[in-house]
């Protein structure tokens, strides 16, 4: 079946430093990635997408590509902001529309 | 505003007591779901809904109960909450056509306690 692995949590960094959160998937087809993003008390946002290999998602400074020889989605930004904390979620969609999603990391951005 | 509401936000409730929470979008999605989110787990699907009338189980739908009578509501039912449905529930909506991967927008999620 269809599932999603991401990297534990939680991650704290340094306002300013450099972000990975890693993805990794399994499924049949092609599926779609995405991730999405929930702050606090909040409910979840998606953040990117990518629909196909070598695709690149990209928004507010995150980009992660599409790498189907690695099956990875991994999620980057340059340059953390405070701001940015949240839970971030990796997902994938294969056949159907139900997401398939990871467990979660908690990033923790401080000044 | 495009958006998808969620009543209650919160709910303390004890075992064995009927209670619906009601989800409402108003972006004329076909798609709609539940999710729960557990601790350790990230979100899994209860159940979800096509098209008015058309619902179907997702990876955990034991103990929940759903109906689509209208387009824009797609209520989550627990006949008789116990205490491992204590969770945080999230009701999303979609367009839908084709494998077209349209975005699903969520609720502010419903924290349910059951003691």
């Amino acid at each position: 079946g269809n599932s999603v692995t991401q990297m534990e949590g939680p991650v704290t960094l340094s306002e300013e430093a450099f972000l990975t959160i890693n993805c990794t998937y399994t499924a049949t087809g092609y599926p779609s990635l995405f991730w999405y993003v929930q702050y606090p008390g909040e409910g979840l946002q998606l953040l990117l997408k990518a629909t196909k290999a070598d695709d690149k998602g990209s928004n507010k400074g995150f980009e992660a590509t599409y790498r189907k020889e690695t099956t990875s989605f991994h999620l980057e930004k340059g340059s953390v902001q405070v701001s940015d904390s949240a839970v971030y979620f990796c997902a994938l969609r294969s056949s159907g529309y139900a997401l398939n999603f990871g467990k979660g990391t908690s990033l923790l951005v401080t000044p | 505003e495009a958006q998808v509401t969620q009543n209650p936000r919160y709910l303390i409730t004890v075992t064995g007591k009927k209670l619906t929470v009601t989800c409402s979008q108003n972006m004329n999605h076909e798609y709609m779901s539940w999710y729960r989110q557990d601790p350790g787990l990230g979100l899994r699907q209860i159940y979800y809904s096509m098209n008015v009338e058309v619902t179907d189980k997702g990876d955990v739908p034991e103990g929940y109960k759903v109906s689509r009578k209208e387009k824009r509501n797609f209520p989550l039912i627990l006949e008789s909450p116990s205490p491992n449905q204590t969770s945080l529930y999230f009701c999303a909506s979609s367009y839908q056509a084709g494998t077209v991967p349209y975005e699903q927008y969520f609720g502010p999620g419903t924290r349910l306690t059951v003691t």
